[in-house]
């Protein structure tokens, strides 16, 4: 089956930049999706179609998948920014990553 | 405003059955397809099933196959999924997942999430 490997945890300063990768097989033929999961919360779509922000997701998050690996981005982040983050693709079917603790120190 | 939310979620003994539904508001129903993804406690997520916009065609997980039933019905606006043989593999928080393509497929995109409803399997 598929899978897709992301660091356990990355630590960030506050008002640094944070950066979480995602690498898989053959990405360069994929989309990438990420979603935040806050403590106690559902998980919440910030990147689609590997580089898209949906409405009301700050302009502080980016992605990028330039073929090998997939990068979430995370400008000037915020102590709010601190979560798990979960990559997705399709391969046959849905596809998630095993997820990333980003800890804001 | 979009929203879906689950019900249904309980303990539940192995090898038994549960049945958990998901209410949708806010959006065209039978325009999307629908999901269920799982999540075990403290753990990662795990995509479980998928039903066209129509309710024609239905998806599963190999981990859930045969095991588990999708169903929607387009008039109430309700989306279902039917757990038989539980094991305690299956306890996870269960979220019910507007996609934002008619079918599941690789242009699936999970939108729209539940505050999920918990499962257990236990004895």
């Amino acid at each position: 089956s598929y899978e897709l490997t992301q660091p356990p945890s990355v630590s960030v300063s506050p008002g640094q930049t944070a950066s979480i990768t995602c690498s898989g097989d053959k990405f360069g033929d994929k989309y990438i999706y990420w979603y935040q999961q806050k403590p106690g919360q559902s998980p919440v779509l910030v990147i689609y179609q590997d580089t898209k922000r949906p409405s009301g997701i700050p302009e502080r998050f980016s992605g990028s998948n330039p073929g090998n690996i997939a990068t979430l981005t995370i400008s000037g982040t915020q102590a709010t920014d601190e979560a798990h983050y979960y990559c997705q693709a399709w391969d046959s079917g849905v596809v998630f990553g095993g997820g990333t603790k980003l800890t804001v120190l | 405003e979009v929203q879906v939310l689950e019900s249904g979620g309980g303990w539940v003994q192995p090898g038994g059955s549960l049945r958990l539904s998901c209410a949708a508001s806010g959006f065209n129903f039978s325009s999307c397809a629908m999901n269920w993804v799982r999540q075990t406690p403290g753990q990662g997520l795990e995509w479980v099933a998928a039903v066209s916009g129509s309710g024609n065609s239905a998806y599963y997980a190999d981990s859930v196959k045969g095991l588990f039933t999708i169903s929607r019905d387009n008039f109430k606006n309700t989306l279902s999924l039917h757990l038989n043989r539980l094991r305690s593999e299956d306890t996870a928080v269960y979220y019910c997942v507007k996609d934002g393509s008619y079918d599941y497929g690789a242009n699936s995109l999970l939108g729209h999430w539940g505050q999920g409803t918990l499962v257990t399997v236990s004895s």
